[in-house]
Parts: C-alpha cells; structure tokens; sequence
C-alpha cells in the first residue's frame, strides 16, 4: 500500500513567518493530495487539496505544491498568525476512491504572538 | 448544522467486552468512513462505506465489523476488545468515494484496559 512521510513532527515559528511542511509518498498511483488541520480535542478539517494535474494551488496565505517526478508535495503557510497552530497532516488517495486517505503522522504547528 | 456525529465521546471497556461506536451525518452523502487515531501514527482507514449497502476492508480492519444502517448512519463494532484498541476514533462522511473532502466527527476516545 501507499507510505507517506511526513516532516517535521513539530515545528515552531515566530508569528508573521512562513512555516512549511514536507510530506513523500510512495505509490507513483496516488492522484489526489490533501492537506488537512486538526485542532486540539476536535476532527481533522480539510485546509487545501491539489490533484496530480496540476503543480500549485493557492488558497489566500496557504499554498501547496506537488512535484509528481520526485513524489513530494509541501503545504506552505505565509504571514502565520497564532489561530494557525494545530497538527496538520498530509495525505495521498489514488484512483476513484479518494476517501480511502493514507495519512502522514502529523506536524504540531506552534505559532508563537 | 450538526455535520458528523459520534457517540459515544468517551468510553472505557474491559480486555474482551464488546462496545459499538455509532456515527451519523445530516449531509446526505453517500460514502462513510472510520478512521483510527494514535500517537504519532496519523490516521488509518479501518473500514469505509463507498455507498448504502455497501462495505470494504481498509488499511486496519482486523478486530472491527461494521454496519451500513442506512444512508446516515455507519457504526463501528469492537467484539472483543483489546488494549491494542485503545485510540480515537473518527467517523468520516464525504459526498461519493471520488468526491474528495472527507467532512470528520470529534472522535471518539476509547481506553480498553
């Protein structure tokens, strides 16, 4: 089945900074890509999701990006503010069945005011 | 706009009691789905719904059984209980298998000792 690696575990910034996170995969099949931000004591809530044909997509301060050749998409958040700390976690899909998500372990975002 | 719900919220059982995990959605989608969640592990798919009448095995369906009530409802059941069980545990529901955005529950936090 599909691997996805996800890094860093925890990353902590400064508010106004950029924060990325890396996320591998491993299934040359997987299409579909989202990125979802889960809050403490609640359910993981989809932020932005890009498919194999395209190679960015923008969503006012958050990006993410897909490079298909290396199998590596990054999810990229501007101007961060504190409201952007949570764990977020990528994940790869292929095919028709796109809720049949292979998840990474999740990165701890915290935004220090 | 209650989304996705879950019942129980918390739950702690025995080494070998049986329990069921109940979700229902009011969004009218088609596919449902249970995820599991554990430290540092991401989410896994443990079984999923693509529609009414139907189920499938996902990532880590060994211990579970599950039941497609209807259009709203999908409910997890835990036969025998083990520590290994021990998790959170999400509801998912998205508008078909393809459709992309999986919409979650709060989870359900269940302690097996």
């Amino acid at each position: 089945g599909e691997n996805v690696e996800q890094h860093p575990s925890t990353l902590s910034v400064q508010e106004g900074d950029s924060a990325v996170i890396k996320c591998t995969y491993s299934d040359s099949a997987s299409n579909y890509f989202p990125w979802y931000k889960q809050e403490l004591g609640k359910g993981p809530q989809l932020i932005i999701d890009i498919r194999s044909n395209v190679g960015e997509k923008k969503d006012q301060r958050i990006a993410v990006t897909l490079n298909k050749t290396a199998k590596h998409f990054s999810l990229h958040i501007t101007e961060t503010q504190p409201e952007d700390s949570a764990v977020y976690f990528c994940a790869a899909a292929r095919g028709s069945t796109l809720g049949r998500l292979y998840f990474g372990r999740g990165t701890q975002l915290t935004v220090w005011p | 706009n209650a989304g996705v719900t879950q019942t129980p919220k918390f739950q702690v059982l025995k080494t070998g009691q049986s329990m069921t995990l109940q979700c229902a959605q009011d969004m009218n989608h088609n596919s449902m789905y249970w995820y599991r969640q554990d430290p540092g592990m991401g989410l896994r798919l443990i079984y999923y719904s693509a529609s009414e009448g139907t189920t499938d095995k996902g990532e880590v369906p060994n211990g579970y059984n599950v039941s497609r009530l209807n259009k709203r409802e999908f409910s997890l059941r835990l036969e025998s209980a083990a520590p290994s069980q021990t998790s959170v545990y999400f509801c998912a529901s998205s508008e078909w298998g393809d459709a992309g955005e999986l919409f979650f529950g709060e989870g359900s936090r269940l302690t097996v000792l």
